[in-house]
């Protein structure tokens, strides 16, 4: 099976663009697809981000997401910063057996 | 609008067993992939496990750390999704999420919608 492997933490200023970043230990991060998940304190998770670079209705288009085969990793954008974004987010995909694979979170401080 | 609102959480003894309950709303349900996912305190997201549509087979997949433990079940008369954790061990502690899962064919491909979760805590 693989892991994947998200920063701990990342911080930005309100206004501004942060990338976090989600990194697949073994086999292609372009063999399934990625999506991203934000999780507010003391709520459940929302979907931001599913097959790699779909919004759902309703997530503003500062949320993107993309992958980079030549890293290995998916990447999940958020432009023009606001305090509400500030949240966990993870990253999700499946293995081979359809089985589901989580990174291990990013806090996101928005100050 | 799209309801998912699991019951059932408590606290248990280690070695203990407890059924957890999601009633869903505002969709098909017996069209539906529905996974668990759970969150120990302070920790990330883990996936416990999912059922199938009947019409995909209504098979079941779980994860390593509660295969053989726990099962999962639905009741598309009631709109209803269980799970049925049994052996309960301390590191079961967490709160416990369940999600629609959106799937194209046989291949699974995102978590849609989330309910509010429902706290489990496996302490004597």
């Amino acid at each position: 099976n693989f892991m994947l492997t998200q920063p701990h933490s990342v911080s930005e200023s309100p206004g501004k663009t942060v990338t976090i970043s989600c990194t697949r230990s073994s086999g292609s991060i372009a063999s399934n697809y990625v999506q991203w998940y934000q999780q507010r304190p003391g709520s459940a998770p929302t979907t931001v981000i599913y097959e790699d670079n779909q919004r759902p209705s309703g997530v503003p288009d500062r949320f993107s997401g993309s992958i980079d085969s030549s890293s290995n990793s998916a990447s999940l954008t958020i432009s023009g910063l606001k305090t509400e974004d500030e949240a966990d987010y993870y990253c999700q995909s499946y293995d081979s057996s359809n089985f589901v694979v989580f990174g291990g979170g990013t806090k996101l401080t928005v100050l | 609008e799209v309801q998912l609102v699991e019951s059932g959480g408590g606290l248990v003894k280690p070695g203990g067993s407890l059924r957890l309950s999601c009633a869903a709303s505002g969709f098909t349900f017996s069209n539906a992939w529905m996974s668990w996912v759970r969150q120990a305190p302070g920790k990330g997201l883990e996936w416990v496990g999912r059922i199938k549509s009947k019409t995909d087979g209504g098979t079941t997949d779980y994860a390593a750390p509660v295969k053989g433990r726990f099962t999962i079940s639905r009741d598309d008369s009631k709109n209803t999704l269980y799970l049925q954790m049994n052996s309960l061990k301390t590191e079961d502690t967490a709160v416990y999420y369940c999600t629609t899962e959106g799937n194209s064919g046989s291949y699974p491909k995102s978590f849609d919608y989330w309910g509010q979760g429902t706290l489990v805590t496996v302490s004597s």
